[in-house]
């Protein structure tokens, strides 16, 4: 199958900081990414979707002036949260559809905690 | 819209014993379903997909699923577990229209015991 990574796998910041994190299409080509968030003992919960070269789809709820997401190449779309806060602490996920096998693969996930 | 309910959030086994775990969905147009596997700390990867034919799926690793349209169900089993199954399952919907985002179930922990 296809893989993506994710960098960093874990990032600790202070209330305040912004955080970038990079998901990368390793062996394919994704003209759409996803990111989503995880809170412990739950369910993923889609953030938005990320088309190459195009502004991001944010799911209602999500601020997109807080979650930043940039599609600049077909293998690497980022995710910035800009002045983190504790409760944006939590796990995110991103994934990246493969056309080839028709199939949405997963990062391993990034788990921030903001201090 | 698509909803999913997995109404079991843990499910503790005994090793070799068969395993069971539930997935529910409710959609106005037809779907793709799909079986995820996550281990502490990791992504989500795919266990198995029913996205058309026979309605009888299975993975590498001895599960299987079935779909069944009338119950709108699609559950998960495997005849006999092992510790190494331990970990979340997550059931997830998309339409089938192409390609589409995934909607999730909240999971369930299979918990597998000597």
């Amino acid at each position: 199958g296809a893989v993506v990574s994710q960098h960093p796998s874990r990032v600790i910041c202070k209330s305040g900081t912004s955080v970038k994190i990079e998901c990368r299409s390793l062996d394919f080509q994704a003209t759409t990414m996803f990111w989503y968030r995880q809170f412990p003992k739950q369910s993923l919960m889609l953030m938005a979707t990320s088309n190459e070269g195009s502004k991001a789809t944010y799911e209602q709820g999500v601020e997109k002036d807080k979650f930043l997401i940039n599609h600049a190449s077909l293998t690497l779309s980022t995710l910035t949260v800009t002045s983190a806060h504790p409760e944006d602490s939590s796990f995110y996920i991103c994934s990246g559809i493969a056309a080839a096998y028709n199939e949405q693969f997963f990062g391993p996930g990034t788990r921030l905690t903001v201090l | 819209a698509q909803s999913v309910t997995q109404l079991d959030s843990q499910v503790p086994v005994f090793e070799e014993a068969p395993v069971e775990l539930r997935c529910n969905y409710s959609s106005s147009v037809s779907v793709y379903l799909f079986w995820y596997v996550q281990y502490p700390n990791q992504g989500l990867q795919l266990l198995l997909k029913y996205l058309s034919g026979s309605t009888l799926v299975e993975s590498i690793n001895g599960f299987e699923a079935e779909f069944n349209k009338s119950q709108t169900s699609f559950h998960l089993r495997k005849p006999s577990v092992h510790i190494s199954d331990t970990a979340e399952y997550f059931c997830a919907v998309s339409p089938a229209l192409g390609y589409s985002t995934l909607t999730f179930g909240k999971g369930t922990m299979l918990l597998v015991s000597p």
